[in-house]
This record gives C-alpha cells, sequence and structure tokens, in this order.
C-alpha cells in the first residue's frame, strides 16, 4: 500500500524566493513519484515524476525534486520563485496497480 | 489533440436528479479514472477502468456508477444526486497499466446538488 503526506496545506513565498514544497511517502513496493500542479480552475498536470536511475528530477518552469530513500521524501523547489507559480500542488507516489495516490496537495501563494 | 475532454463543465442538480458526466480523450491510452477534488480533501479516486470492458471500485464509490463505453469515452453517473456530492469532478487516463502510472486530466466539471 502507499501514502503521501504532504506537510504544510498552505506555503507563502515572496517573489524570488526559494520555494520547498515538503512530501514524504510511505510504499511497499520501489515508489514511482509525481509532483502535478494545479492552476486556478484548471485540472492537474504533471511538473516531473521519478521512476528509477538518477534522484535529481528536473521539471518544467524550472521546478526540480529530489528522491531521497533514506528520508522517504520527494520534495518539490525551484530557487525563484515567480507570480505565475502559484497555484496547488499535488505529491502523488504509483504503486503496483494502476492507481494513483495523491495528496492533500499544498497550496502556493507568492507574494509581490 | 486535444487531449481529455469532460462536458459539462458546470452544472447545477436538484437532489434527486440524475445525470451523467462525459469524458473522452484522443491519446489512445488504456486507462480511464474518474477522481472528485473537495476542499482539503485532495482528489479522491471514484472510480477507474484499467482497459476497456473493465471497472473497478476507487476509494470513494458510493452514490455513482461508471461506463466504460469504449477505449475512448468513460462515463460517470449519479443516479440520485445528494448535496454531498457537491464538488469538482476530474477525468484523467494514463498509457498502461503500470508504474509508470502518469495521468492526463481533463479540464473538471463543477457540480452544485442543492
Amino acid at each position: 500500500a502507499q501514502s503521501v503526506t504532504q506537510l504544510g496545506s498552505h506555503v507563502s513565498v515572496s517573489e524570488g524566493a526559494l520555494v520547498l514544497l515538503r512530501c514524504n511517502y510511505s510504499s511497499s513496493v520501489p515508489p514511482y513519484l509525481f509532483w502535478y500542479v494545479q492552476y486556478p480552475n484548471q485540472g492537474l498536470q504533471l511538473l516531473l515524476k521519478y521512476t528509477t536511475g538518477a534522484t535529481l528530477v528536473k521539471g518544467i518552469n524550472g521546478f526540480e525534486a529530489e528522491f531521497k530513500k533514506s528520508e522517504t521524501s520527494f520534495h518539490l523547489t525551484k530557487p525563484s520563485a515567480h507570480m505565475s507559480d502559484a497555484a496547488e500542488y499535488f505529491c502523488d507516489v504509483g504503486g503496483s496497480n494502476y492507481k494513483l495516490t495523491f495528496g492533500k496537495g499544498t497550496l502556493l501563494t507568492v507574494n509581490p | 489533440n486535444a487531449g481529455v475532454t469532460q462536458t459539462p463543465k458546470f452544472q447545477v442538480l436538484k437532489t434527486g436528479q440524475s445525470m451523467t458526466l462525459q469524458c473522452a480523450q484522443d491519446m489512445n491510452h488504456n486507462s480511464m479514472y474518474w477522481y472528485r477534488q473537495d476542499p482539503g480533501m485532495g482528489l479522491r479516486l471514484i472510480y477507474y477502468s484499467a482497459s476497456e470492458g473493465t471497472t473497478d471500485k476507487g476509494e470513494v464509490p458510493n452514490g455513482y456508477n461508471v461506463s466504460r463505453l469504449n477505449k475512448r469515452e468513460f462515463s460517470l453517473r449519479l443516479e440520485s444526486a445528494a448535496p454531498s456530492q457537491t464538488s469538482v469532478y476530474f477525468c484523467a487516463s494514463s498509457e498502461v497499466a503500470g508504474l509508470y502510472n502518469e495521468q492526463f486530466f481533463g479540464p473538471g466539471t463543477r457540480l452544485t446538488v442543492l
């Protein structure tokens, strides 16, 4: 069975500041990890994913995430926040079935 | 290439009414999913179809039925709507069953049940 915990339902940063969104997972099988972004009034779209290989994964819009097996974490970062990054972000883990297990989401607010 | 499309975009129902939410994908994906999204709850899986001809319950299936009409289309039916079903509904699809399960989402249907 898989589960995801996103730490912080709401994160607020200033424009130009570091973005750090935290995700911890549990999985009974080697995990496949995803971050999705949801802009207001839209569906979710994939930011990045980790399957195997390099543990630092780069995604769209300057985001990246690092898979740390020892910490069961997959935190999302961006060095410099932009106003357009304001959205809700979901961490997800896929396991040995057809389904993804979504975290409850973190709403990112970017202040000018 | 439209991706995943959903109709309608908005709907208001009275308690007890029925309706069907439509979903179609043009990516030749095998698997399709229905989620609901409620504030503070994230996305919860209602039903999914791993492949054409199969459907299975997800986390919150009560009050819903689904039909995988063909490989492209996957509909969600509310037989007797209740206020607790007020939510945003998302349809998604993925290429094949397996661990690389990236999903592609539609724009959502906002449903209000009065």
